[in-house]
């Protein structure tokens, strides 16, 4: 089935600075590829997702993209902020139909 | 809209009993999928239903079964239970028409087997 596996774990940014978290997938007909945000004792929020046909895709601060050659993706955060602090999930739908997460990073951003 | 939600919110069993939670699509959703999230497995897919119907299902043991209503409300069932299932136990709904994938997840339920 798919596998998907998440770098780094844990990161720590200065307020201001940019964040890059990535994910690589190994089932090559994945073709749908969210990110989700949960914030201490809160539900997974969908921030950003994908799909197979393109490359990038940005909502403000916010961009992922995808490289199905390599069979990765990854989320790069902007201008960081404290409220960015939270555990972040990438995942991914494969032939299975069904979503797999990544293991998480939980992202500190340091005022 | 209201979102997708989950009842009860915390709950407290003993090993050996079973439990029945609750999920509540978004308005006009059919499609409701169960994870359980843990802090050493992170979530973890268990089954998803589609129109009343087990369209696909994770890697768990036959003790986690669910079902799904003509509201497209669904109920996942852990019978026996174990020490190893407290974890928080989501669900996510999905419109599931062509295309459309996004998965939109409730606030979960906090399970504790003593």
């Amino acid at each position: 089935g798919e596998n998907v596996e998440q770098h780094p774990s844990t990161l720590s940014v200065q307020e201001g600075d940019s964040a890059v978290i990535k994910c690589t997938y190994s089932d090559s007909a994945s073709n749908y590829f969210p990110w989700y945000k949960q914030e201490l004792g809160k539900r997974p929020q969908l921030i950003i997702d994908i799909r197979s046909n393109v490359g990038e895709k940005k909502d403000q601060r916010i961009a992922v993209t995808l490289n199905k050659t390599a069979k990765h993706f990854s989320l790069h955060i902007t201008e960081t902020q404290p409220e960015d602090s939270a555990v972040y999930f990438c995942a991914a739908k494969g032939s299975a139909r069904q979503l797999t997460f990544g293991s998480g990073t939980q992202l500190t951003v340091l005022p | 809209k209201a979102g997708v939600t989950q009842t009860p919110r915390y709950l407290i069993k003993t090993r050996g009993q079973q439990v029945t939670l609750s999920c509540s699509p978004i308005s006009g959703h059919r499609s409701v999928s169960w994870y359980q999230q843990t802090p050493g497995q992170g979530l973890q897919f268990l089954f998803e239903y589609f129109s009343e119907t087990q369209r696909n299902k994770g890697n768990f043991p036959g003790r986690f079964s669910g079902r799904q209503f003509s509201n497209s409300r669904s109920e996942m069932n852990v019978s026996t239970l174990e020490l190893g299932d407290s974890a928080l136990y989501l669900c996510a709904s999905s419109l599931e028409g062509t295309g459309t994938y996004e998965q939109y997840f409730g606030p979960g339920t906090r399970l504790t087997v003593t």
